[in-house]
């Protein structure tokens, strides 16, 4: 039931974008975005509730596709600060599945 | 609001002894998670509360593992009998409810270590 995540790691160099994806098996009903730095603990970035419903935040921004069961987050214009490692997320009853992870390191 | 916060920070143990950790959610939140994170994967669910109430637990959790959450205030992880692969990150997370709106605050976990 775990969401799988593509690319599992990516490279960029600073002011490049970026785009990483979100599968799943079964059907989503919401998913959420975190960033969890080397060392430290998940931090939460975004939920999307609707099929097709796109947010962004500052630079990061996302979509979500009920039908293909699928979301993306696009970063844009990459900054060193968003180097780490993406997580999708979803729930399913009261459980909580993390997808497999993209590793995101960006470069001078 | 102080966030999650979660101790220890780091625990070495040998195998076979028993392990406690606690974890404190940010104030009003009702509901509490943790989850298992070893290197390289994702968070991995384990248990859940509303308030005091274990509503949730991964069938991954062996009987060796149990949670609590007196009062619906703090909560307690146990590993009975710990073994070399309980070795991991175990984090901690709260939120308010609300469904598929239900955002997550992660505690700074506790790093497990078992020799």
């Amino acid at each position: 039931q775990q969401p799988v995540q593509s690319p599992q790691a990516v490279i960029l160099r600073e002011g490049e974008d970026a785009v990483i994806n979100c599968s799943s098996s079964k059907a989503l009903y919401s998913v959420h975005w975190y960033r969890q730095k080397h060392g430290e603990a998940p931090v939460f970035l975004m939920i999307l509730l609707k099929g097709g419903e796109q947010k962004g935040h500052d630079k990061i921004s996302a979509s979500f596709n009920e039908k293909k069961q699928q979301s993306s987050l696009y970063l844009t214009a990459s900054q060193l600060s968003y180097s780490g490692t993406y997580f999708c997320g979803t729930p399913t009853g009261n459980q909580f599945y993390f997808g497999t992870g993209t590793s995101l390191t960006v470069i001078p | 609001d102080t966030g999650v916060s979660q101790d220890p920070r780091h625990k070495i143990t040998k195998r076979g002894q028993n392990v406690t950790f606690r974890c404190d959610p940010i104030s009003e939140h009702n509901r509490l998670y943790w989850y298992r994170q070893t290197l390289g994967q994702g968070p991995e669910f384990l248990t859940y509360f509303q308030n005091e109430a274990q509503l949730e637990k991964s069938r991954l959790l062996s009987d060796r593992f149990s949670a609590e959450r007196p009062k619906g205030s703090f909560s307690t992880l146990e590993i009975q009998r710990t073994e070399q692969g309980d070795s991991a990150m175990y984090l901690c997370a709260s939120s308010l409810g609300g469904g598929a709106t239900d955002t997550q605050y992660f505690g700074p976990g506790t790093r497990l270590t078992v020799l």
